[in-house]
Parts: structure tokens; sequence; C-alpha cells
């Protein structure tokens, strides 16, 4: 059963730590993102990787850092350093970069933080 | 970054009615995509237009793009309660490596 997974659904963290959201894909796809979804808004990229082992800020990549060690795996940290991490968060995955390419979503974590 | 802005941002009709969306966007773009987001949870991809094509059907989905105008439009025929969701498009960004989505316009389907 091919997919992008998240886990996990819901997270509810204390200010001032560090979390690590989940994202694992089966599709063999090349190129990874992660976007930021602020209610009743669209879609903002964190960051994207285009290949294993290198990956690219996106539009509001502070805050919050990457890894790409593994071509399934593209997880994101949401560090102390985030000023509004309350958020739902959503990885997708494609077969290449760039808009001619459809992206494949996961179904999203919700992130809270008190 | 905001490339392509959809309008209006909520619609509201009767179920069995044309629902029709549109978005526009400011710099000359490759390919433009639509998805559906059902609430709280991942997009969905629908159907991408090339620059080049002026109207693309899908069952009950059509797109046209008219680059003169650089506007598209999503038009769902004989709506559903279960096309109630966000629609979204996506457009290229300078440098083509980045797809950048639009606030989107919630449709509300009412049975």
């Amino acid at each position: 059963d091919g997919g992008i997974t998240q886990s996990p659904k819901y997270l509810f963290r204390k200010e001032g730590q560090n979390v690590t959201l989940s994202c694992e894909q089966n599709l063999n796809h090349d190129a990874m993102y992660w976007y930021r979804q602020d209610p009743g808004q669209g879609l903002r990229l964190i960051y994207y990787s285009q290949i294993v082992n290198d990956f690219q800020k996106g539009d509001i990549a502070e805050g919050y850092s990457v890894s790409r060690e593994k071509k399934e795996s593209f997880p994101l940290t949401v560090t102390s350093a985030q000023k509004n991490p309350t958020a739902f968060y959503l990885c997708a995955s494609s077969p290449g970069t760039g808009s001619s390419y459809e992206q494949y979503f996961g179904p999203g974590t919700r992130l809270t933080v008190t | 970054s905001q490339q392509g802005e959809e309008d209006p941002q909520a619609l509201s009709i009767q179920e069995g009615e044309n629902a029709t969306m549109n978005c526009s966007y400011k710099t000359s773009i490759n390919n433009l995509q639509w998805y559906r987001q059902n609430s709280g949870r991942g997009l969905v991809h629908l159907i991408l237009i090339r620059s080049n094509e002026r109207e693309k059907h899908s069952g009950r989905l059509r797109v046209t793009l008219d680059t003169s105008k650089k506007s598209s439009s999503l038009l769902i025929t004989a709506s559903r309660a279960a096309d109630t969701a966000s629609y979204f498009c996506a457009t290229d960004a300078t440098g083509g490596f980045k797809t950048i989505f639009g606030a989107g316009t919630r449709l509300f389907v009412k049975a």
C-alpha cells in the first residue's frame, strides 16, 4: 500500500521544547517537502529536499530544521527558536521538483505548543 | 512570495449547482495545478494544466487557463455535498524548483 505517512496526528508540547515530526514515503520519490498551514490560510513552504542528503530552505525556514539521510524519510524538527509553532504541518513528496510534478500529501500533524 | 490567489475566498451553493472558482497569478508560469483539501486532511491533486493548454477535463472538473490574463478557473459541475472542501491552485515559482500555493477557496455544498 503505497503512500506518505505522518505521525503523530496530534502533538502537544510545552514552550521551549524541541519537537520532531515524522514523515515517511514508500513511493520512491526523490523530492520531499514540508509545509505549514495556519487556520484559513494556504500552504507556506518550510524546507524541501530534491534528493537524499540535500535540502533547501523554503520561505519560512527560521526556527525549523530537517534532515534527509534516507530517501524515504524527511523529519522536521520545530525548535524553541520558532516564535509561533502552533500550526498544521503537512509533508509531501513528488517524483521531482517543480510544478510539472504532482505532489502527494500526508494526512498532516497538528502541533499545539502552550 | 504569493503567486496564485484564489477568488472567491468562500463559496456556498446548493447540491446540483455548478461551482466556479478562479486563480490569478503574477508572473509567467510553466504549469498550474489544482488541489482539494478536506477539513483537517492533506491535499489531493486534482488536475494539472500546462501553459500551452487552454482547457482540461477530468470527470466533473473543467479547468481553463488564460495566460494572457494570467488566470485559471476550476469548474465543478453538478456539485455534491462531498465536494465540500477547500480548493487551492498551485503554480511555479521563480527558478522552477518550488511550487507556490494560493490561500484557497472554501466551497460549501448544501444538501
